[in-house]
């Protein structure tokens, strides 16, 4: 079975750009999470979604967005980039059906994205 | 809101050694789950081990295994019989039963000597 997948690997930008990030959760999981990974820390959560709806969200502005489509994959937007913004963009899925492994996120390779 | 410490920004250890990594971790809850993820350096973030805060049991997986103190709050990982393999950023992460969100620490960047 197919990991998690994101697209693009790599993706440089400029200062006030907009940049969307795709994500391709696990087969039969409904959930996917969005983290920022600033080089030389751990990953912070930015957002959850489960069914398509937002289920949390971490401690980042607006400018950040997500979404998620009927087939669970989903697409993280950032506007207005900020060269702050330069970093590893993980997305995470779990399973639904409970139990343990719905507590588990497995993380795909991720995006670098670079701001200049 | 939760917060996870790794005080080790770097270990070493020889080949075919035991090595321990520390995680102590900050909360008011009772129930929740921990976990140790390792990231290589193609980047990929690996579960090596989740435990369960109700479960008195220390987790094992093969050469992997867990130091679980609740009332301390500390959640070390033992790797035994270490391998070149091994070598990668290990990652020590919190999530709340009732919550949605991983909370991770800093990281502990591991190196094997051969």
């Amino acid at each position: 079975d197919a990991g998690v997948t994101q697209s693009p690997t790599h993706l440089i930008k400029t200062r006030g750009q907009h940049v969307t990030l795709r994500c391709s959760p696990i087969s039969g999981h409904k959930s996917v999470s969005w983290y920022q990974q600033v080089l030389g820390q751990g990953p912070q959560f930015i957002f959850q979604y489960y069914e398509k709806e937002e289920r949390g969200r971490g401690n980042f502005p607006d400018r950040f967005s997500a979404r998620q489509f009927p087939n669970y994959s989903s697409e993280l937007n950032v506007n207005a980039l900020l060269l702050g913004d330069s970093a590893l963009y993980l997305c995470a899925s779990s399973s639904p059906s409970g139990g343990p492994l719905q507590e588990t996120q497995y993380f795909g390779p991720g995006t670098r994205l670079l701001v200049l | 809101a939760q917060t996870v410490t790794q005080s080790q920004p770097e270990m070493s250890v020889q080949e075919a050694e035991t090595v321990t990594l520390s995680c102590t971790y900050d909360t008011s809850e009772s129930d929740y789950y921990l976990f140790w993820y390792k990231q290589p350096p193609s980047r990929q973030m690996i579960l090596v081990i989740r435990q369960e805060a109700y479960k008195q049991q220390n987790a094992t997986e093969n050469r992997f295994s867990v130091n679980f103190q609740k009332a301390a709050k500390s959640f070390s990982l033992k790797i035994s019989d270490s391998q070149l393999g091994d070598a990668a950023m290990y990652f020590c992460a919190y999530r709340s039963a009732g919550g949605n969100q991983f909370y991770f620490g800093t990281g502990t960047s591991l190196t094997v000597i051969p």
